[in-house]
């Protein structure tokens, strides 16, 4: 079965500081999908990136970085000199193929960035 | 714009009312999808649809059912809403082409 695990449930960090959010995922199929997702103060939820599992190349936005690991299961996101705006919740989350498409997320990471 | 928009953003009710909650897409994506957020557990799915017609049920289906009779709409009802119900609800579109679910902007619900 898929599962997602987001082992911190909250960071603070203070502004320019650079931020890594850990995501781990449990998957059987050889094909899926990662994602992640921001939720800001005011509720919405943001898509970010999405990656599939034959590209392993990091990608990089900005400030925004992303590491893809598959011998880890790991899916991990970076925040480079962080910025007060950066304070969310942030949810990584796996779809496989195979007909379901659904997403599983895991429990997001509550970033807190402090001036 | 195409976008995906969800209502009504707020809503109290009673236990045992039935409840409807709107999600309205301009994407003509087929496929759309329930979720609901709680705290200490993230976003779990409750029905998907992946066209007209098409229901599923999902990890938290108990007590709620949906219904898909155009492209555009998927409609969650609370049959006998319950207090275990209070949550915020977000609908969500999938873009095929991309792959990726794009969110409405979420209803929140207390049921008293």
């Amino acid at each position: 079965a898929q599962k997602v695990t987001q082992a911190q449930t909250e960071i603070s960090v203070v502004e320019k500081e650079d931020v890594t959010l850990d995501c781990v995922y449990e998957t059987r199929d050889t094909t899926y999908y990662l994602f992640w997702y921001k939720q800001p103060p005011s509720g919405e939820l943001v898509f970010l990136i999405r990656r599939n599992s034959f590209d392993e190349q990091n990608e990089i936005s900005g400030r925004y970085s992303w590491n893809f690991q598959k011998s880890t299961s790991s899916f991990n996101f970076t925040i480079t000199a962080s910025q007060v705006v950066d304070s969310a919740v942030y949810f990584c989350a796996l779809s496989e193929r195979g007909g379901s498409e659904k997403l599983v997320f895991g429990k997001g990471t509550k970033l807190t960035v402090n001036p | 714009d195409a976008e995906i928009t969800q209502s009504p953003r707020h809503k109290i009710t009673e236990t045992g009312r039935q409840v409807t909650l709107a999600c309205h897409q301009t994407w003509n994506h087929n496929n759309m999808f329930w979720y609901r957020q709680d705290l200490g557990h993230g976003l779990r799915l409750i029905h998907y649809s992946y066209g007209v017609q098409d229901t599923n049920k999902g990890e938290v289906s108990d007590g709620y059912s949906v219904s898909r009779s155009n492209t555009e709409d998927l409609p969650l009802t609370l049959e006998s809403a319950a207090s275990s119900q209070t949550s915020v609800y977000f609908c969500a579109s999938r873009d095929r082409d991309q792959e990726t679910q794009y969110f409405g902007p979420g209803t929140r619900l207390l049921v008293l």
